[in-house]
Formats: C-alpha cells, sequence, structure tokens
C-alpha cells in the first residue's frame, strides 16, 4: 500500500524553466509533508518542508504547493539550474515519536534532469 | 561538526553471514533511524530510537536489530544476511524546528549479499 506517490519516474526540463515535481498522498492523517534532494552516492537532504495548516512555501528558487482537498503537493523550481539535476523524494509524516522524532513516508523518487 | 556519519560505504557479504552497520552524529539530537533503499521502492523505515534507551520498529525490520548505545550512536546489526538485504542503508537524525522534525541523513552503506 504506497501512501506517497511519485508517478512520475523522471522529468527533463530546460535550464532556465520551471520545474514542477508532483506527489499524491492517501493517508488524509499526514500533516507534514516534505521534499529531499538525492545526489548519487550521497544521502538525501532536506530541501523544503510544508504543514498542513498552510497550502504554499517558499524558500528561494524553491516553493512547495499542498492541496489537501486533493490529497496532492507540488515542488516547483524556478528557474532550474543544472546543479538541480538529482533524485527528488517527496515525504509525509503523520505520528510523532513519543521521546521525539516522527516517522516519514517516503514516495518512490523523480529523477529531474535539467538540460543547458 | 560532520553531521550524520555511517561506516562502512561499502560491505560484500555471503549469506548467512552477520555484519553491524555503523551510524553517529555529532549534531545532539535525540532520535535517530535507520532506512532501507530499493530500486523503485524509495526509503523505507526500518527501525528508529526516538530517544536514547528506546528502540522500536519500523515498516520492514524482519531481519535485522538495533542498539542505541548512546546518543550519538545507533547501530544496524544484520544477524544471518539473505540476498533480499542487498540495499542502500542510510541513518539518519532529527531535530525539532518549531513543531515539526526535519530528518538529516548520512551518505549510506551500499550493501550486496551473494
Amino acid at each position: 500500500d504506497q501512501q506517497v506517490k511519485q508517478n512520475s519516474p523522471s522529468l527533463s526540463v530546460q535550464e532556465g524553466r520551471i520545474s514542477i515535481l508532483n506527489c499524491d498522498y492517501t493517508n488524509s492523517m499526514f500533516d507534514y509533508f516534505l521534499w529531499y534532494k538525492k545526489y548519487p552516492a550521497e544521502g538525501p537532504t532536506f530541501l523544503i518542508s510544508i504543514s498542513s495548516i498552510k497550502d504554499k512555501n517558499e524558500d528561494g528558487r524553491f516553493t512547495v504547493f499542498l492541496n489537501k482537498s486533493a490529497k496532492h503537493l507540488s515542488l516547483h523550481i524556478v528557474p532550474s539550474q543544472p546543479g538541480d539535476s538529482a533524485v527528488y523524494f517527496c515525504a509525509a509524516s503523520a505520528q510523532k515519536l513519543t521521546g521525539g522524532g516522527n516517522k516519514l513516508t517516503f514516495g518512490t523518487g523523480t529523477q529531474l534532469k535539467v538540460e543547458l | 561538526n560532520a553531521g550524520v556519519t555511517q561506516t562502512p560505504k561499502f560491505q560484500v557479504l555471503k549469506t548467512g553471514q552477520s555484519m553491524t552497520l555503523q551510524c553517529a552524529q555529532d549534531m545532539n539530537h535525540n532520535s535517530m533511524y535507520w532506512y532501507r533503499q530499493d530500486p523503485g521502492m524509495g526509503l523505507r523505515l526500518i527501525y528508529y530510537s526516538a530517544s536514547e534507551g528506546t528502540t522500536d520498529k519500523g515498516e520492514v525490520p524482519n531481519g535485522y536489530n538495533v542498539s542505541r548505545l548512546n546518543k550519538r550512536e545507533f547501530s544496524l546489526r544484520l544477524e544471518s544476511a539473505a540476498p533480499s538485504q542487498t540495499s542502500v542503508y542510510f541513518c539518519a537524525s532529527s531535530v525539532v524546528t518549531g513543531a515539526y522534525y526535519e530528518q538529516y541523513f548520512g551518505p549510506g552503506t551500499r550493501l550486496t549479499v551473494t
């Protein structure tokens, strides 16, 4: 049962254009959503997050949009740069752990390629 | 400040062998996690430790054990490795940011079981 889905395994965009990565979820208990970026042979690095009380969060070139009624979120990268080429994972959290921390459920990732 | 470190980076085991993956963080985080990443599967939680002295099962705990040695260190043990455990293993730790927690990941251990 895939609770977080990234239906596009890959995306190719030209440098300077907008990249839009999509993520759908099924668990209505998720209340916090994150995007991670992963380069080959490295661990995922945190990019941007949004709580369920908001519908938009911006950080520089990165904006995450949340549509709770559709159970859908998207990551917009504007303008896209060659260094943005990586795998992007969407993750969601519904449960805070006793003593701290949270459990994340990850999507399968989207490979973004930004071409010159 | 090294963040989250993992050893070894690569390992090849034969079926039935045992090994321990080591993880340490120097950020004074309370919570630590072990994930595995398989092609087309995303990252799946194996075990986690919400705080020093506690551990609990995640989504895919079978075939693994963990030890939270102290606040800094969280190890993952494979008692009898199987080919199905061939994967990339990531350790993470988390800090509270506002009302939520942000997880920081190590560079990963690539394990092959033949």
